[in-house]
């Protein structure tokens, strides 16, 4: 019964690159959650997907950041032209239903450093 | 700005003996309150929650505390087990809307054997 999986687990990439950082959710679960955590920063929502829809990306920088849910496979966050402030942890979650905080699981994040 | 603060990075407690974990927020708005665990490599695990409407809520050997006046909220863990050691984050969100969710930065428990 595995959890949530993220992968990478660690990522690096040059300023300019691009990142792409995967989730995929428990099994069952159709909602996905993805968080950034800044250094010396609490988790920070950025976007929360269903399956092939964008429900809410109030928490996405406007730019050089996309994330996706496609019908097959995993969530990914991409992420272009990384800076080094995009340095950080990224947490997905997910629940089989939109839910408050409490029911969402987390996997155990992927990160991201920029040189 | 930081809304919701956890004001000590780090608490060391003698195994069965309590361990009290603060939280301070300052945005009134916020109406649901929650804690989770976060061991190394893996992601924030939920532990427990209290809505604006109580000001204690227990489940087991924890205890989440609510001071509405004071903005302040503590976890209270006792008795104390060496298995507890890990970082410890309140989440704050108005409505328990996820799109408005706040988490301090974390405190990291070491319970002493």
């Amino acid at each position: 019964n595995a959890g949530v999986m993220q992968n990478p687990r660690h990522l690096v990439r040059r300023r300019g690159q691009e990142a792409r950082l995967r989730c995929s959710p428990m099994k069952g679960h159709s909602h996905v959650y993805w968080y950034r955590q800044l250094p010396e920063e609490g988790l920070k929502f950025m976007v929360y997907l269903q399956k092939e829809n964008i429900i809410d990306e109030s928490g996405m920088p406007k730019e050089r950041f996309s994330a996706e849910f496609p019908k097959e496979g995993p969530s990914i966050l991409r992420i272009q032209q990384v800076v080094r402030g995009d340095s950080a942890a990224y947490f997905c979650a997910s629940s089989p239903r939109w839910t408050g905080l409490g029911e969402q699981f987390f996997g155990p994040g992927t990160r991201l450093t920029v040189l | 700005d930081q809304q919701v603060k956890q004001n000590s990075p780090s608490l060391s407690v003698q195994e069965g003996r309590i361990s009290i974990l603060n939280c301070d927020y300052t945005n009134s708005m916020f109406d649901y309150f929650l804690w989770y665990k976060k061991y190394p490599a893996e992601g924030p695990t939920f532990l427990i929650s209290i809505s604006s409407i109580k000001d204690k809520n227990e489940d087991g050997r924890f205890t989440v505390f609510l001071n509405k006046s004071a903005k302040h909220l503590s976890l209270h863990i006792v008795p104390s087990q060496p298995g507890d050691s890990a970082v410890y984050f309140c989440a704050a969100s108005a409505d328990g809307g996820y799109q408005k969710v706040t988490f301090g930065t974390g405190t990291k428990l070491q319970v002493i054997p």
